[in-house]
């Protein structure tokens, strides 16, 4: 089955870059639209980018700036680097499938189980 | 850039009783809106897409509904494993969510 599994430190230093990996299993990353998602402790869901097999990235607006997702096909991973990080920052980062994309639009069929990342000295 | 607002923010109801949730929209786009439930500590689930269609293993109980700017999603009678966080989604954008808590 579909499994997505994040990893990365669970603390950054402010401004410094952060940086997690989400390692799929059960289906190829060249097919499918790959995102990541975040929550800050208590509060709701903020989609933070996503990318397709093709490499075609879109990133919120208001992260733009500082966003960066990309593939590696050879070990079937997706990678989130997030530059420049302030408490703000703060969150559970999730990885999530898109199945597919129709007329522009779609939802995230499968999440990982999410990796707490923490911004503070 | 579509917004989406979810009321009620807190949906105190008792097991067996109908839960009604609303998701609307800042403009009237295509119908197609996910519907996912969070318990704590857990990922978000995904319930609905395509504003109607129930994900895969997802009880029938559940059910989405909706057209322009108003959506929502009904769980028929609550069973205990319900008491979550329910969130809308279209596109890039997530509703704040709405809390089913026991009364």
């Amino acid at each position: 089955q579909v499994r997505l599994q994040e990893s990365g430190p669970g603390r950054v230093q402010p401004s410094d870059t952060l940086s997690l990996t989400c390692t799929v299993s059960g289906v190829s990353i060249v097919a499918h639209s790959w995102n990541w998602i975040r929550q800050p402790p208590g509060k709701g869901l903020e989609w933070i980018g996503s990318i397709s097999y093709s490499g075609d990235a879109k990133y919120n607006p208001s992260l733009n700036s500082r966003v960066t997702i990309s593939l590696d096909m050879s070990t079937n991973q997706v990678s989130l680097k997030l530059a420049s990080v302030t408490a703000g920052d703060t969150a559970v980062y999730y990885c999530a499938r898109v199945p597919s994309i129709t007329w522009g639009e779609f939802h995230f069929d499968h999440w990982g189980q999410g990796t707490l990342v923490t911004a503070s000295s | 850039e579509i917004v989406l607002t979810q009321s009620p923010a807190t949906l105190s109801l008792s097991p067996g009783e109908r839960a009604t949730l609303s998701c609307r929209a800042s403009h009237i786009f295509s119908s197609y809106l996910a519907w996912y439930q969070q318990k704590p500590g857990q990922a978000p689930r995904l319930l609905i897409y395509d504003t109607s269609h129930r994900a895969a293993g997802v009880p029938d109980r559940f059910s989405g509904s909706g057209s322009g700017t108003d959506f929502t999603l009904t769980i028929s009678s609550l069973e205990p494993e319900d008491f979550a966080v329910y969130y809308c989604q279209r596109r890039g954008a997530f509703g704040q969510g709405t809390k089913v808590e026991v009364k």
